[in-house]
């Protein structure tokens, strides 16, 4: 299994600072034949299911806003969230869908300082 | 747009079988493009992926739960299920059914989750 570790486990920014949540697999997960990294990330928040916000390492999903942003590639990975507001509380994380069983990170918890 | 809906006992007996469907509006399950899954999370706790299925009945469970864990599809009504048999307290979570894209996507679309309690 690809075991996806992330870190901090928990981190604290005021509104407005830089965000940055980082995401190391155990192998990587970069399909050499399209270089695309089969990375995921996600937001959930408290009584909701995850809501998936980059794929393909930095693919931003339809209707998610452009503070956030994903890069990374091959094992390591980074989800920036440039402008923190209010509502980007929650618990963040990745997963890889490179191989079976999919794996998760055990996610990062998003706090306001 | 696609919408998912967990249903099923919150309520199993520890040894029992925790059975779940899933009901997919919105679209059609028979579809090349997407699998379904069951993923599960422990209270306070991180994401764990069940398995998938395809509409056409094919399967992959997590290795981890293989022994225990069967997967389904109906067609028909739209549905697809998860049962889990032997069940002890520490099956205890949320489950949730998912999208998930064959061409490069992961989970885009997931229910909004059902507990299921494993206690006598």
């Amino acid at each position: 299994d690809i075991v996806m570790t992330q870190s901090p486990d928990s981190l604290a920014v005021s509104l407005g600072e830089r965000a940055t949540i980082n995401c190391k697999s155990s192998q990587s997960v970069l399909y050499s034949s399209n270089n695309k990294s089969y990375l995921g990330w996600y937001q959930q928040k408290p009584g909701q299911p995850p809501k998936l916000l980059i794929h393909w390492a930095s693919n931003r999903e339809s209707g998610v806003p452009d503070r956030f942003s994903g890069s990374g590639s091959g094992t390591d990975f980074t989800l920036t969230i440039s402008s923190l507001q209010a509502e980007d509380v929650a618990v963040y994380y990745c997963q890889q869908y490179y191989s079976t069983p999919r794996t998760f990170g055990q996610g990062t918890k998003l706090e306001i300082k | 747009q696609v919408q998912l809906q967990e249903s099923g006992p919150g309520l199993v007996k520890p040894s029992q079988t925790l059975s779940l469907t899933c009901t997919v509006s919105g679209g059609s399950i028979i579809n090349d493009n997407y699998y379904w899954s069951w993923i599960r999370q422990h209270p306070g706790k991180g994401l764990e992926w069940i398995g998938y299925i395809y509409y056409s009945g094919s399967t992959y469970y997590n290795p981890s739960l293989k022994s225990r864990v069967s997967m389904s599809v109906d067609t028909s009504k739209n549905q697809f299920s998860l049962n889990l048999s032997s069940v002890t307290a520490a099956d205890t979570a949320v489950y949730y059914c998912a999208r998930g894209d064959s061409y490069g996507r992961p989970f885009d679309c997931w229910g909004q989750g059902t507990l299921v309690t494993v206690s006598s």
